[in-house]
């Protein structure tokens, strides 16, 4: 069964600050794809990144980087210099390719607060 | 390019009574899917079509629960005699039938049951 782990809660940075949100994943698929979607007090669910299962490179989009690593089963998201913007709850979320729904399954999300 | 809209915003209804939510994905979507999010949780997965045709239901989907997307476009949520175990927020998303194609959500209907 998939599943997604969001150990961290909730998370309060300075404005400026790198901050490192965490995610982990299990999946028997060896196809699948990774997400993380920003939710802010508005409440709509916005998509920053996806990723599958046979790109392992690290991406970077402007102040954002996503690590990926297999080997630990880890999808892990930094935001370098934090932002007060940037305060919403950070959802990761994994696909399997098979079955064909696709659907995802979400973390329970990382509340991150940045204070100015 | 329109995104995904959904309709009410709000919905406050008494226990018992029915509701129906609506859906307009992203047009040249041909996949429209339902979450449920509750407070302090992550979006849960509740049913998806591929054009008209409904393909997976979860089990969080009682029978008191029914989707509907007629003409492949539009696609209604209906719960009949709610409970307050349903008041959640109700989140619509779309996408293209391509593998592992991002979804894109909607604002969401919270539902208020009292």
């Amino acid at each position: 069964a998939q599943k997604v782990t969001q150990a961290q809660t909730e998370i309060s940075v300075v404005e400026k600050e790198d901050v490192t949100l965490d995610c982990v994943y299990e999946t028997r698929d060896t196809t699948y794809y990774l997400f993380w979607y920003k939710q802010p007090p508005s409440g709509e669910l916005v998509f920053l990144i996806r990723r599958n299962s046979f790109d392992e490179q690290n991406e970077i989009s402007g102040r954002y980087s996503w690590n990926f690593q297999k080997s630990t089963s880890s999808f892990n998201f930094t935001i370098t210099a934090s932002q007060v913007v940037d305060s919403a709850v950070y959802f990761c979320a994994l696909s399997e390719a098979t079955g064909g729904s696709e659907k995802l399954v979400f973390g329970k999300g990382t509340k991150l607060t940045v204070n100015p | 390019d329109t995104g995904v809209s959904q309709n009410p915003r709000h919905k406050i209804t008494k226990r018992g009574q029915n509701v129906t939510f609506r859906c307009d994905p992203i047009s040249e979507h041909n996949r429209l899917y339902w979450y449920r999010q509750t407070l302090g949780q992550g979006p849960e997965f509740l049913t998806y079509f591929q054009n008209e045709a409904q393909l997976e239901k979860s089990r969080l989907l009682s029978d008191r629960f029914s989707a509907e997307r007629p003409k492949g476009s539009f696609s209604t949520l209906e719960i009949q005699r709610t409970e307050q175990g349903d008041s959640a927020m109700y989140l619509c998303a779309s996408s293209l039938v391509l593998n592992g194609y991002e979804q894109y959500f909607g604002p969401g209907t919270r539902l208020t049951v009292t």
